[in-house]
């Protein structure tokens, strides 16, 4: 079956550093990748997606290129500031051996100090 | 557009007791979802509903009822609710597509805590 693999935090950062959050996935055919956002006591927000292999989704700095030859979906930000602080939940959905119900990987606390 | 909406936000029941989460979308989507949050686990799928008049199970179903209202509404229902239960639970839709370019829209939770 369908899974996405996310490194643990939680990553702590400095203010304006630059940031990665590691995802890799197993899937079949060409699933759809997202990246969404849980900013604290909130639900889950998307923040970006690609639909096609070295399609580029970005959005609010942020950044992760669809890489079908290493089944990753990194993400990545240039510089990052305290109001990222939040988990980072990596997903697919629409594998030919799945559906569309979302894989969800198991979140990454992002920790951003002044 | 108010999008997913979800009562109560929180709730404390004791251990027995019952309780039905109310859920509501206002975007016109096919589908709907309720998740579990817990420490350490992530979000898991404990009931879907693909389509207004179809529910299905998840990877956690046990313990819970959902009912499809109608195209807008999806409730969770704990019937005897154990401690167990304690968890932050979500809604969620998506336009239900097969072609999966299919984001899904998340409520704020609930946060139920069984004593």
């Amino acid at each position: 079956g369908d899974s996405v693999t996310q490194m643990e935090g939680p990553v702590t950062l400095s203010e304006e550093a630059f940031l990665t959050i590691n995802c890799t996935y197993t899937a079949t055919g060409y699933p759809s990748l997202f990246w969404y956002v849980q900013y604290p006591g909130e639900g889950l927000q998307l923040l970006l997606k690609a639909t096609k292999a070295d399609d580029k989704g970005s959005n609010k700095g942020f950044e992760a290129t669809y890489r079908k030859e290493t089944t990753s979906f990194h993400l990545e930000k240039g510089s990052v500031q305290v109001s990222d602080s939040a988990v980072y939940f990596c997903a697919l959905s629409g594998s030919s051996g799945g559906s569309y119900i979302p894989t969800f990987g198991r979140g990454t606390s992002l920790i951003v100090h002044p | 557009n108010a999008g997913v909406t979800q009562t109560p936000k929180f709730q404390v029941l004791k251990t027995g007791q019952s309780m039905t989460l109310q859920c509501a979308q206002d975007m016109n989507h096919n589908s709907m979802y309720w998740y579990r949050q817990d420490p350490g686990m992530g979000l898991r799928l404990i009931y879907y509903s693909a389509s207004e008049g179809t529910t299905d199970k998840g990877e956690v179903p046990n313990g819970y009822n959902v009912s499809r209202l109608n195209k807008r509404e999806f409730s969770l229902r704990l019937e005897s609710a154990a401690p167990s239960q304690t968890s932050v639970y979500f809604c969620a839709s998506s336009e239900g597509t097969s072609g999966g370019y299919n984001e899904q829209f998340f409520g704020p939770g609930t946060r139920l805590t069984v004593l």
